[in-house]
């Protein structure tokens, strides 16, 4: 059973360019959040998609934008592209059930913007 | 406002010691949820446990244990006899109830290194 994926791994962009990172959550699951984990720092929540809708959102300009397929699968939007985006982006899913899930994590796509 | 404090930047023990990871957190909640993941070098968090607020027991799986203090705020994280395979980068999370995992705020982390 695969757990979460994400595409690209690695990628670098330049400034001002957009970027489109991909993941496909857990089988089962169908809640996906996005995290931004900058080097040598913990995630940062980004926003989570469920029913193919922004369920909520933390403290991220609206360059970040998502989307969710009907599939559960989703994709994170970067627009304008900064220096200080270099990060690694976490993808992570869990099923919808109330409570505190546990969130199962991608192995992230790491971005370097030059 | 939630946050997680993980005053341990790294830590580096030699194999077999114990070694303990603090966390300390805040919240103005009464129902919260605290987790700890590991981060090995491939980048992908691993759940190792979650606590809601109402259980303040103790709890030991094989070599990890952790010790949940509402009177300090703190749910530290003890590995008793190191191995070189733990060496990662653990975090401590806080998740307050009314907002399920939405926004679950992470520490900065601690950098566990393991010497064989």
């Amino acid at each position: 059973d695969a757990g979460v994926t994400q595409s690209p791994t690695h990628l670098i962009k330049t400034r001002g360019q957009q970027v489109t990172l991909r993941c496909s959550p857990k089988s089962g699951h169908d809640t996906v959040s996005w995290y931004q984990q900058a080097l040598g720092q913990g995630p940062q929540f980004i926003f989570q998609y469920y029913e193919e809708e922004e369920r909520q959102r933390g403290n991220f300009p609206d360059r970040f934008s998502g989307h969710q397929f009907p599939n559960y699968s989703s994709e994170l939007n970067v627009n304008a592209l900064l220096l200080g985006d270099s990060a690694l982006y976490l993808c992570a899913s869990s099923p919808r059930e109330s409570g505190a899930n546990v969130l199962t994590f991608g192995a992230g796509s790491r971005l370097t913007v030059l | 406002a939630q946050k997680v404090t993980q005053a341990q930047t790294e830590i580096s023990v030699v194999e077999k010691e114990d070694v303990t990871l603090d966390c300390v957190y805040e919240t103005r909640d009464t129902t919260y949820y605290l987790f700890w993941y590991k981060q090995p070098p491939s980048g992908e968090l691993v759940f190792l446990i979650r606590r809601n607020s109402f259980d303040e027991q103790n709890e030991i799986s094989g070599r990890y244990s952790w010790n949940f203090q509402k009177s300090t705020s703190s749910f530290n994280f003890t590995i008793t006899a190191s191995q070189v395979v733990d060496s990662a980068v653990y975090f401590c999370a806080l998740s307050e109830a009314w907002s399920g995992n939405n926004d679950m705020r992470f520490g900065a982390g601690t950098r566990l290194t393991v010497k064989p």
